[in-house]
């Protein structure tokens, strides 16, 4: 299994503004993924973080909304940009290690508040 | 495309009684099934899958789920419902040869055992 810390665990910004969340895992994994758990829904697929290269999207967000970086095998960054209250949600970074083991591992969420 | 659903919103159960959350899937292929919880104020913690094998599986903290292919279903049991159980549940699915960890989570049931 891999440990996946998170920072920060909850913050409280303005609209307008960005803030950068990032993931550390404390091993090498194959994939990083950000999600998003909006107040009471299920979690959304952001993006694939590949590493060394572009993020890849799911339909309905965009790397100028939500750039990501991952440097290495153990580190993920996610920024959401121009923050608007509908962005208020729990952010999640999830790491797997190979295609055979199949789960994947979370960390313990960022939950944001725009106001 | 792949898809999970969860039927019910909410579960109630006394303590003591077995409980079942239900969960049905919707894939192409062959599907690798997961359950995961989460506490609340907390990221997801894996709980069991289903790769391949025997039908019933079995995974952390008593919990065990029966993949049945022909009612396309996965649902997650206990023989004995804990206080301590009262949580949000997903079920989540991906398909066996995206060669790709992306995980469809269902809509999450609450679950609340009763003392």
């Amino acid at each position: 299994s891999a440990v996946i810390s998170q920072k920060p665990s909850r913050d409280i910004c303005q609209r307008g503004t960005s803030l950068t969340i990032q993931c550390q895992v404390d091993s090498q994994v194959t994939m990083m993924f950000w999600y998003r758990q909006q107040p009471g829904q299920s979690l959304t697929l952001i993006a694939t973080a590949n590493q060394g290269s572009e993020a890849t999207y799911e339909s309905g967000f965009v790397i100028d909304k939500f750039p990501i970086s991952r440097p290495n095998l153990t580190f993920s960054t996610l920024t959401v940009s121009n923050m608007s209250p509908e962005d208020s949600s729990i952010y999640l970074c999830s790491a797997g290690g190979g295609i055979d083991t199949g789960e994947l591992f979370f960390g313990e969420g960022s939950r944001l508040t725009v106001l | 495309a792949q898809s999970v659903a969860q039927p019910e919103d909410q579960v109630n159960v006394a303590e003591g009684n077995p409980l079942t959350v239900k969960c049905t899937y919707s894939v192409s292929g062959n599907p690798y099934l997961f359950w995961y919880v989460q506490y609340p104020n907390r990221g997801l913690q894996f709980l069991l899958k289903y790769i391949t094998g025997d039908n019933l599986v079995k995974g952390s903290y008593g919990f065990e789920a029966e993949f049945n292919k022909s009612q396309t279903s996965f649902h997650l049991k206990k023989p004995s419902a804990l206080v301590s159980d009262s949580a949000l549940y997903f079920c989540a699915v991906r398909e066996r040869n995206t060669g790709f960890q992306k995980l469809v989570f269902g809509t999450g049931t609450r679950l609340l055992v009763s003392p």
